[in-house]
């Protein structure tokens, strides 16, 4: 079981740039959320999913479009970086019903 | 602006103390969870405690929740050097992935 996985792990962009981050997961949970982490703070939702098909808007999702067409895969665009999304950006999981989400290790992502 | 928020920002004890770290929160919740955070690494879930219980024991953790003051505590009983790390607390409204995290408090435990 390799739980939630994230690519790549690290990622730098020139301003104006579009690319794709990668979540998959195989625990078959319903639920996925995307989150940023700037320096010294807390994680904030992007954009989550609870089913296939099934996506809606977090604390600070613009300029970042999601889809879910499978329970597995979770993607996150970035449609033209700007430095203000430099960040880590983690993944996760987590079943219905249950409030643990399960974490992935993460992309670090500069926009230069 | 997040929904919780750690106090202290950090926290420096030596290997043996107990470590005690405070979340506030701003609306009412369904359950509080605590993370750690190892540095560069995800967050990995500590505990849950749900808003109709008061305290929750886990191993050397111990929280506490006062849902009329709106805050949770976090106690880690004789700290080990491998409890270095962030902890985060994080509120529900609801269970569909959407928790709010909030700053965190940054532990270090000196051997």
């Amino acid at each position: 079981n390799a739980g939630v996985t994230q690519t790549p792990k690290f990622q730098v962009l020139k301003t104006g740039q579009s690319m794709t981050l990668q979540c998959a997961q195989d625990m078959n949970h319903e639920y996925m959320s995307w989150y940023r982490q700037d320096p010294g703070m807390g994680l904030r939702l992007i954009h989550y999913s609870v089913g296939a098909g099934i996506t809606d808007q977090g604390e600070v999702p613009n300029g970042y479009n999601v889809s879910r067409s499978t329970t597995e895969d979770f993607p996150l665009r970035l449609l033209s970086a700007a430095p203000s999304q430099t960040s880590v950006y983690f993944c996760a999981a987590q079943r219905e019903g249950y409030n643990e989400q399960f974490f992935g290790p993460g992309t670090r992502l500069t926009v230069l | 602006s997040q929904q919780g928020e750690e106090d202290p920002q950090a926290l420096s004890i030596q290997e043996g103390e107990n470590a005690t770290m405070n979340c506030s929160y701003k609306t009412s919740i369904n359950n509080l969870q605590w993370y750690r955070q190892n540095s560069g690494r995800g967050l990995v879930h500590l505990i849950l405690i749900r808003s109709n219980e008061r305290e929750k024991h886990s191993g050397r953790l111990r929280v506490t929740l006062d849902t009329s003051k709106k805050s949770s505590s976090l106690l880690i009983t004789a700290s080990r050097a491998a409890d270095t790390a962030s902890y985060f607390c994080a509120t529900d409204r609801g269970n569909a992935g959407k928790s709010t995290f909030g700053d965190g408090t940054t532990l270090t435990v000196k051997p």
